[in-house]
């Protein structure tokens, strides 16, 4: 398996509060990628990174920031979360931009 | 947005049959994936095809891309009780440096 894990597995917070996620890889893999994943939207892209300090968003990327100041890193801030954001959230990683993504195993986040 | 579209949405079949999903997309891509996920983990790449290529094989796995039809389908032979999970296609659109996934087609293995 690549080495990526997520951090944490599971959090459960309030709404109003921010919260941080966070993507750690071992691989040295350029580009690093935030999903959310929703019952009846499959896996949808939040942000995503092509190398340190070089991000762009994605398709569903409004009430989320993201920064990655090394390569291993790649973090997901909800500045003030809202049930809206309930949802489970993926990490991936990839060599190019086009091809194969390794994934993490998950985050579980309720905002209640 | 370009996004890959699964056909069906869900698949129940015996084990030992084989499974076919199908996978529709909109614009020029520059490749095709196919990924599993199992339930309540992340998930896992199982195949890429390039656009310049008709077919493509992996251990039980069969996948064909049709670019005239903007079309993909994903063929799992002999199918097993583990076979049961969740398939997502995911496509570039030609020009991004990155990939949109569909919603998957769930597939239930029955013993």
């Amino acid at each position: 398996d690549a080495g990526i894990t997520q951090s944490p597995r599971h959090k459960v917070t309030e709404t109003g509060t921010p919260v941080t996620l966070r993507c750690h890889q071992t691989e040295n893999h350029r580009y690093m990628y935030w999903y959310r994943q929703d019952p009846g939207h499959g896996l949808r892209l939040i942000h995503y990174s092509y190398g340190v300090k070089d991000t762009d968003k994605g398709e569903v990327s409004d009430g989320y920031s993201v920064s990655r100041s090394k390569t291993e890193d790649f973090l997901l801030t909800l500045e003030s979360a809202t049930s809206s954001q309930t949802s489970v959230y993926f990490c991936a990683i990839s060599v190019t931009g086009l091809d194969e993504q390794y994934f993490g195993p998950g985050t579980r986040l309720t905002v209640t | 947005s370009q996004q890959g579209e699964e056909d069906p949405q869900a698949l129940s079949i015996q084990e030992g049959e084989n499974a076919t999903m199908n996978c529709s997309y909109k614009t020029s891509i520059n490749n095709l994936q196919w990924y599993r996920q199992n339930s309540g983990r992340g998930l896992v790449h199982l195949i890429l095809i390039r656009s310049n290529e008709r077919e493509k094989h992996s251990g039980r796995l069969r996948v064909t891309l049709d670019t005239s039809k903007k079309s993909s389908s994903l063929l799992i032979t002999a199918s097993r009780a583990a076979d049961t999970a969740s398939y997502f296609c995911a496509t570039d659109d030609g020009r991004d440096d990155k990939i949109i996934f569909g919603k998957g087609t769930r597939l239930h293995i029955l013993p």
